[in-house]
């Protein structure tokens, strides 16, 4: 079936600092997703691209599509306490496939 | 108030035991979702549902069944519980009628732990 790699696994970065993480896959999406988790909590999606080469903004978030469709990119700049997460990619293939494959996660910690 | 809410937040149960996860969403969307979270696991789908009559198995359906009472309810149900079934488990929901409609929403999940 399909698979997301997404790296890293885990950061520890100082307050101030920006942030990337991102996914690949061998397969094509139609859709890339980018949620955050704060712990005890569900995923709150945080960003959505629908477009290959989609570059889209939500405050300090930058998340890119990727032009091949097989991979997106998250951006965190100036990273603040309340950033501290896991960061979860999903990847969907669109039409009448409902599914979303998600990728294992980026555990971000961030020093005051 | 939030738009998908999971009850109860957090169950302990013993090996055998039966219970119930309920999810409900005022998002008035059509499709809802159960999936399991472990550690170094990610999220697994459990079953989902395309309206009220429609049920499928997801990726780990054995030792789970569901019920789609209304298109804003749908529970999860433990047969007999196991210990290996101990996880956070959310519900999500999307909406068939979107442009995106693989866009999914989660509740804030249920701790469960099986002794």
């Amino acid at each position: 079936g399909q698979q997301l790699n997404q790296s890293p696994q885990s950061m520890f970065i100082q307050e101030g600092e920006d942030v990337s993480m991102n996914c690949t896959s061998s397969s094509i999406f139609n859709t890339w997703l980018w949620y955050k988790q704060d712990p005890g909590e569900g995923p709150v999606l945080l960003i959505a691209l629908y477009k290959a080469g989609e570059l889209t903004s939500n405050g300090r978030l930058t998340a890119q599509f990727g032009i091949t469709r097989k991979d997106s990119f998250l951006n965190i700049s100036a990273s603040i306490p309340s950033d501290v997460g896991i960061y979860f990619c999903a990847g969907g293939s669109g039409g009448s496939n409902y599914k979303l494959t998600f990728g294992k996660g980026t555990l971000l910690t961030v020093n005051p | 108030d939030a738009d998908v809410t999971q009850t109860p937040r957090n169950r302990i149960t013993k090996t055998g035991k039966r219970i119930m996860l309920e999810c409900s969403q005022t998002k008035g969307h059509d499709r809802m979702y159960w999936y399991r979270q472990d550690p170094g696991l990610g999220l697994r789908l459990i079953y989902y549902s395309f309206d009220v009559k429609d049920i499928n198995k997801g990726e780990i359906s054995d030792g789970y069944s569901v019920s789609r009472q209304a298109q804003a309810k749908f529970s999860l149900s433990l047969e007999s519980a196991i210990p290996n079934q101990t996880a956070l488990y959310f519900c999500a929901t999307s909406d068939a009628g979107q442009k995106h409609q693989e866009t999914q929403y989660f509740g804030p999940g249920t701790r469960l732990l099986v002794l």
